[in-house]
C-alpha cells in the first residue's frame, strides 16, 4: 500500500536549520512529485513548493525562497526538506503529499506529518 | 498569488441532511489548453493528515463516497455533501493547482449539531 513516512519530531532554537525527511513505498517513486505543506498550529495549510523525484528540479513558494531546499533520493526513495535560519513562526506541522508526473489528480497521499516546533 | 476564499467559515450539522461549502477563487482556476479546472477539496479529520476528497473541480478518488461532489466553474465552486453522516465531521479546505503557489481556502469547520 502507499506510504509517505516522515521523520520524527524536531525542536530547534531560532536561526537553526531542520532537516526533515518522507520516504515514499508501495508505489512507482519516479512517477510522482513530492509537495510540502505546512500547517501552523490552529491554522490552515499552506504550501511551500514541490519537487521532481528524478530530476531533483524544484518549484518553491516565493515567500521560502532562500530559505527551503528539497531534494530527492531515488536510490531510498526519499524526500528531504531543509528549512533554515528558523525562527518562531515556522512553528509548524509540516506534511509531504504526492501528486502524479503525468495526469495530476491532486494529492493523493499524504504523510502523518512532521511537528518542527522553534523555541529559544 | 490567487486567493481562496471560503463560505461559511462555520457549519454546524445534522446527520442525515444535506450539506454544502463555498469556494471563490481571485482568478479563473479554468485551464483552456486542457479544459480541466484546477480545483481540489480536502477533509482534514480531528488529529489526522489531510484526504482527498474531490480533484479536478468534479472527480472522485476511489474510496471517497458517494456522497460527496464538486461543482462550479471559473472562480465559483461548491462542495456538497448529500447525506451528512458523524464520520464527516472536520475542516474542508479547497486548493487551486493552476498556478504556483498552490493556494488553499481558510478552510470551514465541519461539527454535528
Amino acid at each position: 500500500q502507499v506510504q509517505l513516512m516522515q521523520s520524527g519530531a524536531e525542536v530547534k532554537t531560532p536561526g537553526a536549520s531542520v532537516k526533515l525527511s518522507c520516504r515514499a513505498s508501495g508505489y512507482t517513486f519516479p512517477n510522482y512529485f513530492i509537495y510540502w505543506v505546512r500547517q501552523a498550529p490552529g491554522q490552515g495549510l499552506e504550501w511551500m513548493g514541490r519537487v521532481h523525484p528524478s530530476l531533483g528540479s524544484t518549484t518553491y513558494a516565493r515567500k521560502f525562497q532562500g530559505r527551503v531546499t528539497m531534494t530527492s533520493d531515488t536510490s531510498t526513495s526519499t524526500v528531504y526538506m531543509e528549512l533554515s535560519r528558523l525562527r518562531s513562526e515556522d512553528t509548524a506541522m509540516y506534511y509531504c503529499a504526492r501528486d502524479r508526473l503525468v495526469g495530476t489528480t491532486g494529492l493523493d497521499y499524504w504523510g502523518q506529518g512532521t511537528l518542527v516546533s522553534v523555541s529559544s | 498569488d490567487i486567493v481562496m476564499t471560503q463560505t461559511p467559515l462555520s457549519l454546524p450539522v445534522t446527520p442525515g441532511e444535506p450539506a454544502s461549502i463555498s469556494c471563490r477563487s481571485s482568478q479563473s482556476l479554468f485551464d483552456s489548453d486542457d479544459g480541466n479546472t484546477y480545483l481540489d477539496w480536502y477533509l482534514q479529520k480531528p488529529g489526522q493528515s489531510p484526504q482527498l476528497l474531490i480533484y479536478t473541480l468534479s472527480f472522485r478518488p476511489s474510496g471517497v463516497p458517494d456522497r460527496f461532489s464538486g461543482s462550479g466553474s471559473g472562480t465559483d465552486f461548491t462542495l456538497k455533501i448529500s447525506r451528512v453522516e458523524a464520520e464527516d465531521v472536520g475542516i474542508y479546505y479547497c486548493m487551486q493547482r493552476i498556478d504556483f503557489p498552490w493556494t488553499f481556502g481558510q478552510g470551514t469547520k465541519v461539527e454535528i449539531k
